[in-house]
């Protein structure tokens, strides 16, 4: 079936560096594409998302960007803080689909 | 607003009892769904909603049902939990009109002995 490939699975940075993870798709049809962060215990939470009409997207420290040819997406923190330590999810869906294809995460940790 | 709410927050089972993860949410919602996850699985698809009375298998669903007799409610249920079932339950809704966009509970970390 469909799948979304996500690296690296672990990812350390000083604070204040910068930090990037990416993710390949192979379902050409998908058109929307989320990235989670989940914290300790806690449920994922969407922080960016882009759909396949951009190529980048920016929020402050965060911004992803999409090349549909290459079929990938990459999640790009600047300035990194010790409170973006998490695990990263990315995930994709196709047009009018309600389903989220997720990667297997990426564990992220800011050392101060 | 209380988003959407998972019971219990923690469960312990013995092989073959049964039970049911409740999920709610306050927001009119249309689509729920579940989803699994596991360590270094990502979270994947067990059943999915697209409003009342409408319910539809994602990929993994067996061994668990579900049921939407209100746009409120989405409860999972194991009618003869197994070990393989150990993992963190997570519940999701999408606002109307957004498809793709999920709000999550805080999840229920189920164990399967």
């Amino acid at each position: 079936g469909e799948n979304v490939e996500q690296h690296p699975s672990t990812l350390s940075v000083q604070e204040g560096d910068s930090a990037v993870i990416k993710c390949t798709y192979s379902d050409s049809a998908s058109n929307y594409f989320p990235w989670y962060k989940q914290e300790l215990g806690k449920g994922p939470q969407l922080i960016i998302d882009i759909r396949s009409n951009v190529g980048e997207k920016k929020d402050q420290r965060i911004a992803v960007t999409l090349n549909k040819t290459a079929k990938h997406f990459s999640l790009h923190i600047t300035e990194t803080q010790p409170e973006d330590s998490a695990v990263y999810f990315c995930a994709y869906s196709g047009a009018g689909s309600y389903q989220l294809t997720f990667g297997k995460g990426t564990k992220l940790s800011v050392i101060p | 607003n209380a988003g959407v709410t998972q019971t219990p927050k923690f469960q312990v089972l013995k092989t073959g009892q049964s039970m049911t993860l409740q999920c709610a949410q306050d927001m009119n919602h249309e689509y729920m769904s579940w989803y699994r996850q596991d360590p270094g699985m990502g979270l994947r698809l067990i059943h999915y909603s697209v409003g009342a009375g409408i319910t539809d298998q994602g990929e993994v669903p067996n061994g668990y049902n579900v049921s939407r007799s209100t746009t409120e409610d989405f409860p999972l249920r194991l009618l003869s939990a197994a070990p393989s079932q150990t993992s963190v339950y997570f519940c999701a809704s999408s606002p109307p009109g957004t498809k793709n966009i999920q709000y999550f509970g805080a999840g229920t970390r189920l164990s399967v002995l």
